[in-house]
């Protein structure tokens, strides 16, 4: 089946403009996480979704991002006045879900390289 | 708390020689352990997982990593490492009842022909 997908796979953007990011997890699953990959760096956790609940967000580094999932699938991650230090790659993943979700698989998509001028 | 340090930020090895990729971790109750792999311009893909099973613990493409708990760690190895291991790794820890993961810093792995 289909796995997780994340559009765009590239965004070239200039300081100060808003950027949209989008993932499609895999049908099914009701958990999904973003995180930031900076070159050299290990994941950085952002956002996370679980069904219908509340996202945490307590990775967010600053009140410039937000992101929302419609219909417990589809999910947008937003980042507003984009600054030079924003460039990364943004990496989405989905999983079932379960009750021990310290045991879950995370299904990872390939990614969107965001380059800010 | 949960934290996890990979001991190496780059292994170069030779095709056909063994790989051993180090992962220590810290964790407050019993924890979830994973090692992903990237090759370049992919999502990460698990290659392993231990969740107080096993202690030993086998995976895709011929890997395996061991639990020592007395050791906190979790190193990853393969007794014959081909040029298409070339890749990221990551190690990953999970506390019971999290459900946010903490990655390494990744270790890169070089396969010389």
């Amino acid at each position: 089946g289909a796995g997780v997908s994340q559009s765009p796979s590239n965004k070239v953007t200039e300081k100060g403009k808003d950027v949209e990011l989008r993932c499609d997890p895999i049908s099914g699953h009701t958990a999904l996480y973003w995180y930031r990959q900076s070159l050299g760096q290990g994941l950085e956790f952002l956002i996370y979704f679980q069904g219908n609940s509340a996202p945490d967000k307590s990775g967010l580094p600053s009140d410039r991002f937000s992101a929302e999932r419609t219909g417990g699938s589809v999910s947008t991650l937003t980042i507003q006045r984009t600054q030079q230090e924003d460039s990364a790659v943004y990496l989405c993943a989905s999983s079932l879900g379960l009750a021990g979700a310290a045991t879950d698989t995370q299904y990872f998509g390939p990614g969107t390289r965001l380059t800010v001028l | 708390a949960q934290s996890v340090t990979q001991l190496d930020s780059h292994v170069s090895v030779s095709e056909g020689t063994p790989v051993l990729l180090r992962c220590n971790y810290s964790s407050s109750y019993s924890p979830s352990l994973f090692w992903y792999v990237q090759h370049p311009n992919k999502g990460l893909q698990l290659l392993l997982k231990y969740t107080s099973a096993a202690t030993l613990v086998k995976g895709i493409n011929g890997f395996e990593a061991e639990f020592k708990k007395s050791e906190t760690s979790f190193h990853l190895t393969k007794p014959s490492a081909h040029m298409s291991d070339a890749a990221e790794y990551f190690c990953v820890v999970s506390d019971t009842g999290s459900y946010i993961p903490t990655f390494g810093r990744g270790t890169s792995l070089i396969v010389h022909p």
